[in-house]
């Protein structure tokens, strides 16, 4: 892998339903792993930070893993809500680099 | 500020005209980037500030592009003799840790650019 990748591109769930999506990163020189949330005419909203090998975040019905050696994480919605509609992104950082990479989104939209 | 801000929201250009867009970052941030993303693209790399120097500018896509952050805070990203593959959000975003420190970055709105 040489670029971000996510999949799928677009996702539309129903409410209640849980969902997951998966981001492939470049495994050599990785540094970090970040996960943003992103409302249309909003700001991306940070969810995760992630370093470690094997690492689980969680932050309400929302978690992560991620695997540094095979260069992918995923991101878990359980019992999707309306207000989860929104663009996930996921950026990578790598070797001494500050700047972020990022993928091209996953559009989730969730329907009552 | 509580956030990062940016000026203007939307901002359309006729093709040739020179625009300027502003951010303010968090204050005693470090770091601050500037993204452009294109319709259906994940946000790319422009350039990257520790402090007052632009440490990083190699996504800048052309010479027509210009960054600039003086002081230290406030950043400016100017579009000289602007092109319709010029239109896209541009992302500012600011992070209170700089090189290796593994700080999260905050994120503006963004300024839409329409050139006409």
């Amino acid at each position: 892998i040489l670029n971000v990748e996510q999949s799928p591109q677009s996702l539309h769930v129903q409410e209640g339903d849980s969902t997951n999506f998966t981001c492939s990163f470049p495994s050599s020189n990785f540094y970090a792993l970040h996960w943003y949330r992103w409302e249309t005419a909003k700001s991306p909203e940070a969810l995760f930070v992630m370093t470690l090998n094997g690492d689980e975040k969680k932050k309400g019905r929302i978690s992560a893993t991620l695997n540094t050696k095979e260069g992918y994480s995923y991101l878990y919605i359980k019992g999707s809500q309306p207000e989860d509609s929104a663009t996930y992104l996921c950026a990578s950082r790598t070797g001494t680099a500050s700047k972020l990479t990022f993928g091209t989104g996953t559009r989730l939209q969730v329907t009552l | 500020g509580a956030g990062v801000s940016q000026s203007p929201r939307y901002k359309v250009a006729k093709r040739g005209q020179d625009v300027a867009l502003r951010c303010d970052p968090i204050s005693g941030h470090v770091s601050l980037f500037w993204y452009q993303q294109a319709l259906g693209q994940g946000p790319e790399f422009l350039t990257y500030f520790q402090n007052e120097a632009q440490l990083d500018k190699s996504g800048l896509p052309s010479d027509r592009f210009f960054a600039e952050r003086p002081e230290g805070s406030v950043s400016t990203l100017k579009i000289q003799r602007t092109q319709q593959e010029d239109s896209a959000v541009y992302l500012c975003a600011s992070s209170l840790g700089a090189g290796r420190v593994n700080y999260g970055y905050t994120f503006g709105s963004g300024t839409r650019l329409t050139v006409v």
